[in-house]
């Protein structure tokens, strides 16, 4: 168990919805990313947080957006979901930013759009 | 992020040693060499990393070349558990800007019993 925790484990909805992934980092870790994971693109970062502010941007869509709460919890929105946007979403936490800091990656949460 | 070339598959006996190479010929003096692993239906999980010196833990053992072009993470024993994508990642700690991990494709280890 890496600590991290994503809910929900599995969503299947439908082409033009809206959903909210969410992410537990693991206690005391200030960073959170946001990876996805597809079967044509691989491993991609879309994202990340660090104390409550956006620290970097990858391969993030703008139909994506995301936010790190007060209490280090952080969501991940896709609206207008397209079939392509079916893949595993991981979260991953480190204590800081830095290069050294180990990234704890959580189960996923598995996007189904339909 | 400089770029690390790995073979796509390996094979290997359970309980022997399995040795897995990465190249990475552009890396520079700055860059830390990660490994991460994917067991099926699971996250990545930290392996372990390095910079100049040879490291070990209690997962593996990480060999860097003199040149540091090129590393290979050892599994001294392999089990059934050890069966993953083993990916190797190049991350530049002068960059802090952001601490996001650059995927490639990875080697997929395969352990027969």
């Amino acid at each position: 168990d890496s600590g991290v925790t994503q809910t929900p484990k599995h969503l299947i909805t439908a082409t033009g919805q809206r959903v909210t992934l969410r992410c537990s980092p693991r206690s005391g870790d200030l960073s959170v990313y946001w990876y996805q994971q597809s079967l044509d693109q691989g491993l991609q970062f879309l994202i990340q947080y660090y104390n409550g502010e956006e620290r970097a941007k990858g391969n993030i869509l703008e139909r994506f957006s995301a936010q790190q709460f007060p209490d280090l919890h952080s969501e991940l929105n896709l609206s207008s979901l397209e079939l392509g946007d079916s893949a595993l979403y991981f979260c991953a936490s480190s204590f800081r930013g830095a290069v050294k800091n180990i990234q704890y990656f959580g189960a996923g949460t598995r996007l189904s759009v339909l | 992020d400089a770029k690390t070339t790995q073979p796509n598959s390996m094979e290997s006996n359970e309980e022997e040693p399995v040795h897995l190479p990465c190249n990475h010929s552009t890396i520079s003096g700055t860059d830390y060499i990660h490994w991460y692993r994917q067991l099926p239906s699971q996250g990545p999980e930290y392996v372990i990393h390095g910079l100049t010196s040879n490291v070990n833990n209690r997962m593996a053992s990480l060999a860097i070349a003199e040149d540091r072009k090129s590393s290979t993470l050892i599994l001294h024993r392999a089990t059934l558990r050890d069966a993953a994508v083993y990916y190797c990642i190049l991350r530049d700690r002068g960059d802090n800007a952001g601490n996001m991990l650059t995927f490639g494709g990875g080697t997929r280890l395969m352990v027969k019993p």
